[in-house]
């Protein structure tokens, strides 16, 4: 069964200090990986999408990394901003796959404090 | 460039009673998806349109769900008769298909509260 884990299920970090979100899945066979950031009442907004090939990827302040053979994925905030609390989705693509082939992870909750 | 949009934007109910749900895809995407998110868990797929046509309907939950996409355009998501389990939000999403390992960009609406009591 085509899973995606997050961790930690919430955290909270004080303003300009760096954070890293984990993502660990099952999904099989891959095809790429998203992380998304979903603002309270809004729907979620995509950061970066990474397939196989790609271990590294920025969007400014924002770092995913992936790591297909141990299937892995983190995605590191540099210098949080208050506009950084929200919740961050890792999803996971299979190729081929039904449903979309998509797999979401429940979040990580992230509170940046003044 | 206007987003995804979704109507309405919260919704109460009462078991038995009907409800509709709107989404406005960003205009020009062939692609428009409907999730769920129940409460404590994950984002789930519900189904798939490629223009009028339903691509795949398999995360539907029951037949008590009826999603339409009359011309391609717009999409509604009726549920009849509502059950306290269906309480969430409820997604659209929109998209254009590239080539590229299906890496395309999916957009979201902000959802609509639903919730059954």
């Amino acid at each position: 069964k085509n899973q995606v884990e997050q961790s930690p299920q919430s955290l909270i970090i004080l303003e300009g200090k760096n954070c890293t979100l984990q993502c660990n899945y099952t999904v099989s066979p891959f095809s790429n990986l998203r992380w998304y950031k979903q603002d309270t009442g809004r729907g979620p907004v995509s950061l970066t999408i990474m397939t196989f090939s790609e271990n590294t990827k920025s969007n400014g302040r924002y770092t995913a990394t992936l790591d297909a053979d141990t299937k892995q994925s983190s995605l590191h905030i540099t210098a949080s901003q208050l506009s950084d609390s929200a919740s961050y989705i890792c999803v996971v693509r299979s190729l081929g796959g039904g449903a979309d082939g998509l797999t979401f992870g429940k979040g990580t909750h992230l509170i940046i404090q003044p | 460039e206007a987003g995804v949009t979704q109507f309405p934007s919260h919704s109460v109910i009462e078991k038995g009673q009907t409800v509709t749900l709107r989404c406005d895809p960003i205009s020009g995407h062939d692609n428009l998806y409907w999730y769920r998110r129940v409460m404590g868990k994950e984002i789930k797929f519900l189904l798939h349109f490629v223009k009028e046509s339903k691509q795949d309907e398999s995360g539907m939950p029951n037949n008590r769900f009826l999603a339409e996409r009359t011309g391609g355009t717009y999409s509604t998501l009726k549920v009849q008769p509502a059950e306290l389990e269906d309480s969430g939000v409820y997604f659209c999403a929109s998209s254009q298909v590239y080539r590229d390992l299906g890496a395309y960009e999916q957009y979201f609406g902000p959802g609509t509260r639903l919730t059954v009591t």
